[in-house]
């Protein structure tokens, strides 16, 4: 079964620390996706990675870091720099960056700041 | 910069009635593409159709149907039939050549929350 898993579903910070949101696909794309959703807010961009080793920068990086050291997998950690990290964090992936290319979205990570 | 508005938090709809959702987009690419996305509320992200800018008919799936003006830059999803399982988050999307310098990537509005009621 093709699809992109993301773990854990709920996942609790204290303020301070820094926590890692997993994300694998197994569909053989190129192109991985972080993106923030707010409520209200739609979803913003946090990083992308184009290819395995090379990611860069989306709208609201600050905060956030990332890794592609392998092809189907695409980590976001949130570190203690983000202010306002209690959020649902989406993970998503596509065969290339087409402008006809659809992506594909794994099941959420809801973050919550306790 | 590319953007994506969509002006309608909320639609209410009448189970089996037809309900359009609003969405118009500024981008200076010269092709692009757009996309509308369903998000119920277990949060997975559901793709429903596409349309190419140069695409010369307006793209169909199913109940799904994509108004698509390209001078006046809008983008509107049409649902036929409402079902009541069509109540959930709608979003816009778009993706071009260049996108404020993150090539190809997806942009998004805020969304539409659409209630179909029985």
């Amino acid at each position: 079964d093709g699809g992109i898993t993301q773990s854990p579903k709920y996942l609790f910070r204290k303020e301070g620390q820094n926590v890692t949101l997993s994300c694998e696909q197994n569909l053989n794309h190129d192109a991985m996706y972080w993106y923030r959703q707010d409520p209200g807010q739609g979803l913003r961009l946090i990083y992308y990675s184009q290819i395995v080793n090379d990611f860069q920068k989306g709208d609201i990086a600050e905060g956030y870091s990332v890794s592609r050291e392998k092809k189907e997998s695409f980590p976001l950690t949130v570190t203690s720099a983000q202010k306002n990290p209690t959020a649902f964090y989406l993970c998503a992936s596509s065969i290339d960056t087409g402008i006809g290319t659809e992506a594909f979205f794994g099941q959420g990570t809801r973050l919550t700041v306790v | 910069a590319q953007k994506i508005t969509q002006t309608q938090p909320g639609m209410f709809v009448q189970e089996k009635e037809a309900v359009t959702l609003d969405c118009t987009y500024d981008t200076s690419d010269p092709s692009y593409g757009l996309f509308w996305y369903k998000q119920p509320s277990s949060g997975e992200m559901i793709f429903l159709i596409y349309q190419g800018s140069y695409d010369q008919q307006n793209a169909t799936e199913g109940r799904y149907s994509l108004n698509f003006q390209k001078a006046r830059k809008s983008a509107n999803l049409v649902i036929s039939a409402s079902q009541l399982g069509d109540s959930a988050m709608y979003f816009c999307a778009m993706r071009g050549l260049v996108l404020g310098g993150s090539q190809g990537n997806l942009i998004f509005g805020k969304g539409t929350k659409l209630s179909v009621k029985p």
